[in-house]
């Protein structure tokens, strides 16, 4: 059963671009988060999805910023006209129920030139 | 608004000690706690899980406790070892959609 796969594992992007951020969970799990993590920082919640519902978006930014959970293929996290505040880490996590343990993926890290 | 307070300054210990890491939270009451391991350049990986009606949790070497009228939750590795240098993340759920929150991290090193 292959984990939770992310990609690209590095992006990097010019002010003003585009990102966008695969997350493909593990086989089953039907609830995806994710977090992105600034160096030498923890990781802060961004969103939690199910299939095709925003379960909770509290800890996305006002703007720029978009999710989705389609019912076929991959989570996306977009993020548009990106700004150098943006580079990061960005972890995508499943589970299998919404109380059980997360499996995270190796991250996607964005660098913003 | 819910808070979890993790040491910020990094453990370091002699192998074969044991290392105890502390996790407080305030303003709320969680009906479990997780802890996560981080090396450098990864994702968390899942360690254990601690119901609020668990005083104490173990699996190998590591031993958890999760004290309800402190807000407290204490990891601790025994016999240490050089390999378990990494990154320790305690993680409650929120109160209401159940994401979990996770702490700042405290910075284990072991050295031989």
């Amino acid at each position: 059963n292959a984990g939770v796969m992310q990609n690209p594992r590095h992006l990097v992007r010019r002010r003003g671009q585009e990102a966008r951020l695969r997350c493909s969970p593990m086989k089953g799990h039907s609830h995806v988060y994710w977090y992105r993590q600034l160096p030498e920082e923890g990781l802060k919640f961004m969103v939690y999805l199910q299939k095709e519902n925003i379960i909770d978006e509290s800890g996305m930014p006002k703007e720029r910023f978009s999710a989705e959970f389609p019912k076929e293929g991959p989570s996306i996290l977009r993020i548009q006209q990106v700004v150098r505040g943006d580079s990061a880490a960005y972890f995508c996590a499943s589970s299998l129920q919404n109380t059980g343990e997360l499996f995270f993926g190796e991250g996607s890290r964005l660098t913003v030139l | 608004s819910q808070k979890i307070e993790q040491n910020s300054e990094a453990l370091n210990i002699q192998e074969g000690k044991t290392a105890t890491l502390t996790c407080n939270y305030t303003n709320y009451s969680p009906a479990y706690l997780q802890w996560y391991r981080q090396d450098p350049g990864r994702g968390p990986v899942f360690l254990l899980l601690i119901r609020e009606n668990e005083k104490e949790k173990r699996k190998e070497r590591l031993k958890v406790t999760f004290d309800t009228t402190l807000k407290q939750s204490l990891f601790h590795i025994t016999a240490s070892q050089p390999a378990d240098s990494a990154t320790y993340l305690c993680a409650p759920p929120s109160s209401n959609t159940g994401k979990l929150i996770f702490g700042q991290g405290t910075t284990l090193q072991v050295k031989p």
